[in-house]
């Protein structure tokens, strides 16, 4: 079975620039997670998409957003790119059984704002 | 609201030795755990998770942990380290009941010299 995937591995932008990042879940999984891992921050809830819709954000501003495909597959956008956006960008995917789900992360996407 | 402690950001070990990594946590409710690990440049691998039932808890590659709800705590453990464990240990809570984001703790970096 296939995990995660996320595309691109490594993204480089300039400051104001807009970047997407893309993930794929495992086959029949309807919940896509976003986690930003930034040095010395951690990692930190960005959005979880079920079923298409947005249902949770975390404390991060507006020009982070996204959406879900109806394959379930995401897209996270940054809009007005800043330095300290430089971070891993980890996807994940589980089940939206309501119970016991577990999160079941991709390898990430690297952002570098120069 | 959740959180996690993790104590000690740098754990090191001999090889051979007895692996403790400390994980306790705040929750309001009863909480799902988990720990995850990551590899350098790589994405989050689940170790293993706790939901309800046995409080011991057995994981990939030789580890468990032990959910000890008077001391609010669920600590990973190894008796024996090798090598290929070194890498970045993550500490996760989620509430009991759906879909909710992970809150994780800051990890813990463990290192085996030989």
């Amino acid at each position: 079975e296939a995990g995660v995937t996320q595309s691109p591995t490594h993204l480089i932008k300039t400051r104001g620039q807009q970047a997407t990042l893309r993930c794929s879940p495992i086959s029949g999984h309807t919940s896509v997670y976003w986690y930003q891992q930034a040095l010395g921050l951690g990692l930190q809830f960005l959005l979880w998409y079920d079923e298409g819709e947005e249902r949770n954000r975390g404390n991060f501003p507006p020009r982070f957003s996204g959406r879900q495909f109806p394959n379930y597959s995401s897209e996270l956008n940054v809009n007005a790119l800043e330095l300290e956006d430089s971070a891993l960008y980890l996807c994940a995917s589980s089940h939206r059984t309501g119970y016991q789900e577990t999160q079941y992360f991709g390898p990430g996407t690297r952002l570098l704002v120069l | 609201a959740q959180s996690v402690t993790q104590l000690g950001s740098h754990v090191s070990v001999s090889e051979g030795a007895l692996v403790l990594l400390r994980c306790n946590y705040s929750s309001s409710v009863p909480p799902y755990l988990f720990w995850y690990v990551q590899y350098p440049n790589q994405g989050l691998q689940l170790l293993l998770k706790y939901t309800t039932g046995a409080t011991l808890v057995k994981g990939i590659n030789g580890f468990e942990a032990e959910f000890k709800k008077s001391e609010t705590s669920f600590h990973l453990t190894k008796p024996s380290a090798h090598m290929s464990d070194a890498a970045e240990y993550f500490c996760a809570v989620m509430r009991e009941g759906g879909s909710e984001k992970l809150v994780f703790g800051k990890g813990t970096k463990l290192t085996v010299n030989p």
